[in-house]
């Protein structure tokens, strides 16, 4: 079975310092990969989106950016963080686009508070 | 663009029936989702209608009208856990070959004794 893992689970970091996050997904190969953000109360925001190795698409103008190392692994980082950039970051996964690509499942999120 | 209308609250007694409705404006449609996420946690799938109709999983019931844009979802014989925000939403295809979703704002449901 298909299992997708992301960390840290809670992240607090101060205004101007770095960020990255990790996800990685178990189980697939050649999986579509999405980060997304939420705002407390809100709906969920695209990110980013990856249909293969270094291929990233970007949806939004943001102060993130985002890295496909590797096959299932999916990275989002910013050099310097900025206080609008704290929310519930949310790591998915779906088939390629052969499959069934529109039901996503997403990983266990990173509560991120930037101080 | 796409754009999704749904209630942002609901409320309702346990074991009562409660339908959460959805509507929809976009470029281009392939189907309706529905997910469930639990206060703190990750938004879970339920359901995806992609033809007109009603599609059962359970005690979950997902509805869908093309031709009105339109779709809800229906829970029956409420349950306490059901307490959660839903969320309906739309794939659109990217020029990548990939679906992208498109998500409602929420709907808060709260199971009241």
């Amino acid at each position: 079975s298909q299992t997708i893992h992301q960390w840290p689970a809670t992240l607090v970091q101060p205004v101007g310092s770095p960020l990255s996050l990790e996800c990685t997904v178990e189980g697939t190969s050649n999986p579509n990969l999405y980060w997304y953000r939420q705002a407390a109360g809100r709906g969920l925001q695209l990110l980013f989106y990856s249909v293969g190795i270094g291929q990233i698409s970007s949806e939004v103008p943001q102060n993130l950016s985002a890295s496909r190392p590797q096959d299932r692994q999916f990275i989002l980082s910013s050099k310097k963080l900025l206080l609008s950039d704290s929310g519930f970051y949310l790591c998915a996964w779906s088939d390629p686009p052969q499959g069934k690509s529109y039901e996503q499942y997403f990983g266990p999120g990173t509560r991120l508070t930037v101080t | 663009g796409q754009s999704l209308e749904q209630p942002s609250e609901v409320t309702a007694v346990e074991g009562a029936i409660v339908q959460i409705n959805c509507t929809y404006q976009t470029s281009g449609f392939y189907g309706l989702s529905w997910y469930q996420q639990h206060d703190g946690g990750a938004p879970t799938f339920l359901s995806y209608n992609a033809l007109d109709g009603l599609e059962e999983t359970g005690r979950f019931s997902s509805f869908l009208s093309r031709s009105d844009s339109y779709g809800y979802l229906l829970l029956q014989e409420l349950q306490m856990k059901d307490s959660a925000s839903y969320f309906c939403a739309v794939p659109s295809l990217s020029g990548a070959g990939s679906y992208q979703l498109t998500f409602g704002k929420g709907t808060k449901l709260s199971v009241i004794p």
